[in-house]
């Protein structure tokens, strides 16, 4: 089993909607955990820190559930420039893991 | 602001050359890390470093090695070049092992 998982995608959705992405890891030891986003033929860029209380910054809103073993990213009022691919990592013991990334397109 | 910079963007080399992808961060970082993206595969870490003259090998160490003899640079060597390492590589560094990477732009290496 892969330590940390995400759909795909594509999600296609249009401009102004509201899109939810999860992120299963499978170390329940895991700690410390991230959203970045890449943008194509580009590096990751960190996107937010993911607090076991919860983390909001503008229109991203990022929960962890240990519980249940999964982050999510909430995206509120999309817009064109949120398309992107969102990777969700999470450490793996020494070092992160990095799920595959879930592909977002924000159609006009 | 965090800058990590990486020698080239573009790079296209032969097979059996030797290969040197050198990175340099300028926030006096502890970690740095070289991975390979692959379509589909997502990021793979290829090698680790978390002080000077320290490695560690991470999950795809075959056929490179690495060198840190200066805490603000670290190199990836492919010490000869085969085509199943044509890739997008990404160099990273953080201040510590729980916090992010911040990477750098990545050098896109082809070899023919």
């Amino acid at each position: 089993r892969k330590e940390v998982e995400q759909d795909p995608g594509p999600f296609n959705v249009p401009e102004g909607a509201t899109v939810a992405f999860n992120c299963t890891y499978s170390n329940s030891a895991s700690q410390s955990f991230f959203w970045y986003r890449q943008d194509c033929r580009k590096e990751p860029k960190l996107l937010m820190s993911v607090y076991s209380s919860g983390n909001e910054d503008g229109r991203f809103t990022a929960q962890l559930n240990r519980a249940s073993q999964y982050i999510s990213l909430l995206i509120r009022d999309s817009k064109l420039s949120d398309s992107a691919t969102y990777l969700c990592v999470g450490d793996g013991g020494q070092n992160f893991v990095f799920g595959p990334g879930t592909r977002l397109s924000v159609l006009p | 602001d965090v800058k990590v910079t990486q020698s080239s963007r573009y790079l296209v080399k032969r097979t059996g050359e030797k290969v040197f992808l050198e990175c340099v961060q300028d926030m006096d970082h502890e970690n740095m890390f070289w991975y390979r993206q692959d379509p589909g595969l997502g990021l793979r870490l290829i090698y680790f470093s978390y002080d000077v003259k320290m490695k560690e090998k991470g999950d795809i160490p075959e056929g490179y090695s690495v060198s840190r003899e200066k805490k603000e640079r670290f190199s990836l060597i492919l010490e000869s070049a085969s085509t199943n390492q044509t890739s997008m590589y990404l160099c990273a560094s953080s201040l510590t092992l729980n916090q992010p990477q911040h990477f750098g732009d990545g050098t896109r290496l082809s070899i023919l």
